[in-house]
């Protein structure tokens, strides 16, 4: 089983609309996680990290459920310049590796 | 420099051909990481320093495969005997300290084809 599971999608959306994708993970101990950002041949960057109680950044909103072992990132108000593989992230409890989901394709449409 | 920096960008193999990949971290980061990612697919975990020290090489797909970090700065990703499914991006990343909740800055990658 991968220590890190996403649906790939992709996801087509309309311009302005909400859009959320989810990951989940395999190892409880896992301690901290991550939402990165790929754009087409280009590295990931990070995109914000995620924490029990929710965050928030602009129109981007991530969230951790621990019972469950899954990882959310909402985004509101779609814009073309959203277009771009999601990756979450989860880092062991050792800290040692950084486990990526295989991302979720987002595009949209104007 | 100002980031992680990765060298060749490109690098086409013949099968068979050893190659070296370069990653230059960021200036005083600790923790450095090799990752593979295929094409259409998440980066995979291949190996991990701290410093110069090798502490996890769990996710290296073979015994081709061989990375150094002698000084604890620059790290060279070995391939033996390249083969197709060796053909990937390369991807190097750095964070400064060992722990949880650093963020990893990833250079450009090296885009390997092995024909």
């Amino acid at each position: 089983r991968k220590e890190v599971e996403q649906d790939p999608g992709p996801f087509n959306v309309p311009e302005g609309a909400t859009v959320a994708f989810n990951c989940t993970y395999s190892n409880s101990a896992s301690q901290s996680f991550f939402w990165y950002r790929q754009d087409c041949r280009k590295e990931p960057k990070l995109l914000m990290s995620v924490y029990s109680s929710g965050n928030e950044d602009g129109r981007f909103t991530a969230q951790l459920n621990r019972a469950s072992q899954y990882i959310s990132l909402l985004i509101r108000d779609s814009k073309l310049s959203d277009s771009a593989t999601y990756l979450c992230v989860v880092i062991s409890n050792t800290g040692n590796q950084f486990y990526f989901g295989t991302g979720t394709s987002l595009t949209v449409i104007p | 420099g100002a980031g992680v920096s990765q060298s060749p960008r490109y690098k086409v193999a013949k099968r068979g051909q050893d190659v070296a990949l370069r990653c230059d971290p960021i200036s005083g980061h600790v923790s450095l990481f090799w990752y593979q990612q295929a094409l259409g697919q998440g980066p995979e975990f291949l190996t991990y320093f701290q410093n110069e020290a090798q502490l996890d090489k769990s996710g290296l797909p073979s015994d081709r495969f061989f990375a150094e970090r002698p000084e604890g700065s620059v790290s060279t990703l070995k391939i033996q005997r390249t083969q197709q499914e060796d053909s990937a991006v390369y991807l190097c990343a750095s964070s400064p300290l060992w722990g949880t909740n650093t963020e990893a800055f990833f250079g450009q990658g090296t885009r390997l084809t092995v024909v």
